[in-house]
């Protein structure tokens, strides 16, 4: 069974931490996303990429940052954790091309704390 | 700019009864439509989808039709169980903006015994 697998379920951490979000993906996909959900308002991108190495800006990149250094990992990094960054946060992978017909396998989510 | 609309929840219907949420949207090329279903504690699960105009999307009882004349892609099913109980959300991608996905806000949906 494909998946998309990120390391946790729950994470609470303390402001100003550093904190990394994990995602795995075993499709062979070249597209990954990281959405972060809020109740009313719905799904919104933090940043994408296309191939490895590569990362592009969402629609609310302030205060993050990604790295993807092989094709089936994509992490998340807050660099400075706040309270304000409390969310639920949803990694998606998808296959170029299909990815339009085929949609986004998301993973279970992260529900991140900060405190 | 592209984006979609659906409905606002919550939603509250008892076991059996009919199900529409509707969802619209803008897009300036040529999109494929998306139901995806949430349930509790859990990611977003691809429902259906349609890739073109009037296509139906089916799953699980669900149905939605692609209407490009009233931009809309309503979901609907006609005898809800509680195990339906769940969000759902309307998505879009648009293959003339890189297959970037565009997602409403989600509608709650609780169906009660």
């Amino acid at each position: 069974d494909v998946k998309v697998t990120q390391s946790s379920r729950y994470l609470v951490k303390r402001t100003g931490e550093k904190v990394f979000l994990e995602c795995v993906q075993d499709m062979d996909h070249e597209n990954m996303f990281w959405y972060r959900q809020d109740p009313g308002l719905g799904l919104r991108l933090i940043y994408f990429s296309y191939d490895v190495k590569m990362k592009e800006k969402g629609d609310i990149p302030e205060g993050y940052s990604v790295s993807r250094e092989k094709k089936e990992r994509f992490s998340l990094i807050l660099e400075s954790a706040s309270t304000n960054q409390t969310s639920m946060y949803l990694c998606a992978s998808s296959s170029p091309g299909r990815g339009t017909n085929y949609g986004y396998t998301f993973g279970s989510g992260t529900r991140l704390t900060v405190v | 700019g592209d984006s979609v609309t659906q409905m606002e929840g919550p939603v509250t219907l008892s076991e059996e009864a009919f199900l529409t949420i509707n969802c619209t949207y803008t897009a300036t090329g040529y999109p494929s439509l998306f139901w995806y279903v949430q349930y509790p504690g859990e990611g977003l699960q691809l429902l259906l989808k349609a890739t073109k105009a009037d296509d139906k999307g089916s799953n699980k009882g669900f149905e939605a039709t692609y209407r490009k004349e009233t931009t809309s892609f309503h979901l609907e099913k006609g005898s809800v169980q509680v195990s339906d109980s769940a969000v759902y959300f309307c998505a879009l991608s648009d293959r003339r903006r890189g297959n970037q996905f565009y997602f409403g806000t989600g509608t709650s949906l609780t169906v009660i015994p």
